[in-house]
C-alpha cells in the first residue's frame, strides 16, 4: 500500500497562474482532507470530503476549490494563485471517526 | 467555533531530561484528542485520546486526557535527538464531520 501519496512534490507558480494539486488514497478511507501549514500556524483545514461526491468549506477556503473525483481521489484547484497562498499543503484521509487520519508527503508550493 | 491552544510553543532540553507538552482546548460535544509526531514532512500519529481511553502509553511516550480541565498532555522521557519534532494536538468534534482541529504546534528540540 503507497497510503496517500500527493503530486507534485514542489511547484513554483507566479501570481495569477493556476494549478491543481493531486492526492490519492489507496486505504479505501471514506473522508479525504486538504490542509495548509504555514510557520506557527499549525494545520489549518481548507475543505474537507466526508464521503464520494459530497465536499465542504473548511476553516480557510477563499482561493480554493476542491473535486472528489472518485473515493480514491481528492484535488485541490487554485484558479489564481497569490503569494499568501505559498506554503506547505497535506492531503489526509480517514476510514471513520474512531482512526486517525493518515497523511501525504505534502506539496511545497511558492507564489512569486 | 473550536480552538485549541498548546504551550509552550517552543522548547529546548537535553537528552535525557523528561518533558512535558500541554494541550487546551474548547470544543462543543467533545470527541477524541489526538497527539502527532511532525519531523521533517508529514504529521505521524502518535495517541487518540477518548472518553473512554483517558490514558494512553507506548515506550518512553505517554498521554493523558483531563476532561474535567478541557487538557491534555504529553510526555516524554529519557528525551533523544530523535524526539526533535513539532508535535501536533488535534481535537473533534462528535458533530464536525470527522473534521479535526490542530493547534499551532509545541516544536521540541533536544540536543546531544
Amino acid at each position: 500500500n503507497a497510503g496517500v501519496t500527493q503530486t507534485p512534490k514542489f511547484q513554483v507558480l507566479k501570481t495569477g497562474q493556476s494549478m491543481t494539486l493531486q492526492c490519492a488514497q489507496d486505504m479505501n478511507h471514506n473522508s479525504m482532507y486538504w490542509y495548509r501549514q504555514d510557520p506557527g500556524m499549525g494545520l489549518r483545514l481548507i475543505y474537507y470530503s466526508a464521503s464520494e461526491g459530497t465536499t465542504d468549506k473548511g476553516e480557510v477556503p477563499n482561493g480554493y476549490n476542491v473535486s472528489r473525483l472518485n473515493k480514491r481521489e481528492f484535488s485541490l484547484r487554485l484558479e489564481s494563485a497569490a503569494p499568501s497562498q505559498t506554503s506547505v499543503y497535506f492531503c489526509a484521509s480517514r476510514r471513520t471517526g474512531k482512526e486517525t487520519q493518515y497523511f501525504g508527503p505534502g506539496t511545497r508550493l511558492l507564489v512569486l | 467555533e473550536d480552538k485549541v491552544v498548546q504551550s509552550p510553543l517552543s522548547l529546548v532540553v537535553h537528552e535525557g531530561d523528561t518533558v512535558t507538552l500541554n494541550c487546551s482546548y474548547e470544543v462543543t460535544n467533545f470527541r477524541s484528542l489526538l497527539w502527532y509526531k511532525q519531523e521533517k514532512k508529514a504529521p505521524t500519529f502518535l495517541f487518540m485520546l477518548t472518553s473512554s481511553g483517558i490514558e494512553k502509553k507506548s515506550g518512553r511516550l505517554s498521554s493523558i486526557l483531563d476532561k474535567k480541565e478541557l487538557s491534555s498532555i504529553l510526555n516524554i522521557t529519557a528525551t533523544q535527538t530523535g524526539d526533535s519534532a513539532i508535535y501536533l494536538c488535534a481535537v473533534e468534534a462528535k458533530s464536525s464531520g470527522d473534521k479535526l482541529t490542530f493547534g499551532t504546534g509545541t516544536r521540541l528540540a533536544v540536543r546531544p
